[in-house]
């Protein structure tokens, strides 16, 4: 079946700091990756997402190429600021069904 | 743009109370879902309606029951509450069931059944 599986946290990181959070997944055919977060209090936003190999979503800074042959959807930031504490969930939906699937979650939290 | 609207936000029962999670959707979506989410799983789906008329179980549906009651509604409901449905619920829509849409969600009920 298809799974997400996504480095534990939390992640604690200094303003500025470069931030990475690794997301690998099992799915057959070719799913469409998404990152979503989900800051304090707050429901899930997309932040990205890409739809097939090779493809890089991006958005606020934060950046993650889809590798079909590594089945990874890393989310990298350059330079973190405090506001980008939140929680970080990976997902996966096969092109032919509307149901997402997540990863556990990573949470980041980022100090002045 | 009130988006994706649940209620209540907070919520505490005792086992073996029932209750019904609202949601509501004012962007025309056709297909909704409710997820619960629990430290160090994610979100796992309970129930999804992928068009007003239809509802269809996700991957933990027991001990829920779902009605899609128009286009915007969609309500999650306990029967007899237990302890181990202690937990945050999301209610999402998206425009349709196939196809790289985006799903929007509400601001989560957190439920705690004591």
């Amino acid at each position: 079946g298809n799974s997400v599986t996504q480095m534990e946290g939390p992640v604690t990181l200094s303003e500025e700091a470069f931030l990475t959070i690794n997301c690998t997944y099992t799915a057959t055919g070719y799913p469409s990756l998404f990152w979503y977060v989900q800051y304090p209090g707050e429901g899930l936003q997309l932040l990205l997402k890409a739809t097939k190999a090779d493809d890089k979503g991006s958005n606020k800074g934060f950046e993650a190429t889809y590798r079909k042959e590594t089945t990874s959807f890393h989310l990298e930031k350059g330079s973190v600021q405090v506001s980008d504490s939140a929680v970080y969930f990976c997902a996966l939906r096969r092109v032919s069904w509307g149901k997402l699937q997540f990863g556990a979650g990573t949470q980041v939290v980022v100090t002045p | 743009n009130a988006g994706v609207t649940q209620t209540p936000k907070f919520q505490v029962l005792k086992t073996g109370q029932s209750m019904t999670l609202q949601c509501a959707q004012d962007m025309n979506h056709n297909s909704m879902y409710w997820y619960r989410q629990d430290p160090g799983m994610g979100l796992r789906l309970i129930y999804y309606s992928a068009s007003e008329g239809t509802t269809d179980k996700g991957e933990v549906p027991n001990g829920y029951n779902v009605s899609r009651l128009n286009k915007r509604e969609f309500s999650l409901r306990l029967e007899s509450a237990a302890p181990s449905q202690t937990s945050v619920y999301f209610c999402a829509s998206r425009e349709g069931v196939r196809g790289p849409t985006e799903a929007f969600f509400g601001q989560g009920t957190r439920l705690t059944v004591v």
